[in-house]
């Protein structure tokens, strides 16, 4: 089944540790993004990526980082220098139609529960 | 700028009974998108619809129905004769034209109670 799969479902970090959350997509959708999810503050955008090895911050970018090599696959690490990363984090692609790119509906994966130890 | 208000934090309704969940926008565009998702408690957001800022035509869909006003910049969502398998968080969210990702408002966490 084509779909969004991250990994994993539930992740530690321990203090100064950088740790990468998995996003694969076998839609062959060109635009990936990453999304951070608190408590009331809605879905806030972390990173986007359009085309293969590129890609642009989003509203909170600071803390973050991530690579865009291959189509399917667009990696988040969440470094040491995001001091408060307990969130629910979400991956979505989309499709994108030239010109009419923005009314795609993104599509979602299951996210990723990161906690701190 | 953009953004999107959704002022109702929670909402608890008796299962059968109506509910309209709220959405205000802000855009400087004259074309745009408009989106409903749902999260349900399992995580992952479902894409319910979407509306282009030339289409004001209300849609139903089942038990849902989406009203679009550009007058009152508001796309409200209506649950007819509810059903505990609509407690979710729902989420109205905005795209500009172009390659803009999409703004979200802060949700709305629906109840529906047996």
């Amino acid at each position: 089944d084509g779909g969004i799969t991250q990994s994993p479902k539930y992740l530690f970090r321990k203090e100064g540790q950088n740790v990468t959350l998995s996003c694969e997509q076998n839609l062959n959708h060109d635009a990936m993004y990453w999304y951070r999810q608190d408590p009331g503050q809605g879905l806030r955008l972390i990173y986007y990526s359009q085309i293969v090895n590129d890609f642009q911050k989003g509203d909170i970018a600071e803390g973050y980082s991530v690579s865009r090599e291959k189509k399917e696959s667009f990696p988040l690490t969440v470094t040491s220098a995001q001091k408060n990363p307990t969130a629910f984090y979400l991956c979505a692609s989309k499709m994108k139609r030239d010109p009419a790119e923005s009314n795609q509906p993104q599509h979602f994966g299951d996210g990723t529960r990161l906690s701190i130890l | 700028a953009q953004k999107v208000t959704q002022a109702q934090t929670e909402i608890s309704v008796v299962e059968k009974e109506d509910v309209t969940l709220d959405c205000v926008y802000e855009t400087r565009d004259t074309t745009y998108y408009l989106f409903w998702y749902k999260q349900p408690p399992s995580g992952e957001l479902v894409f319910l619809i979407r509306r282009n800022s030339f289409d004001e035509q209300n849609e139903i869909s089942g038990r849902y129905s989406w009203n679009f006003q550009k007058s009152t910049s508001s796309f409200n969502f209506t649950i007819t004769a509810s059903q505990v398998v609509d407690s979710a968080v729902y989420f109205c969210a905005l795209s500009e034209e172009g390659n803009t990702p999409l703004v979200f408002g802060k949700g709305t966490r629906l109840s529906v109670i047996a």
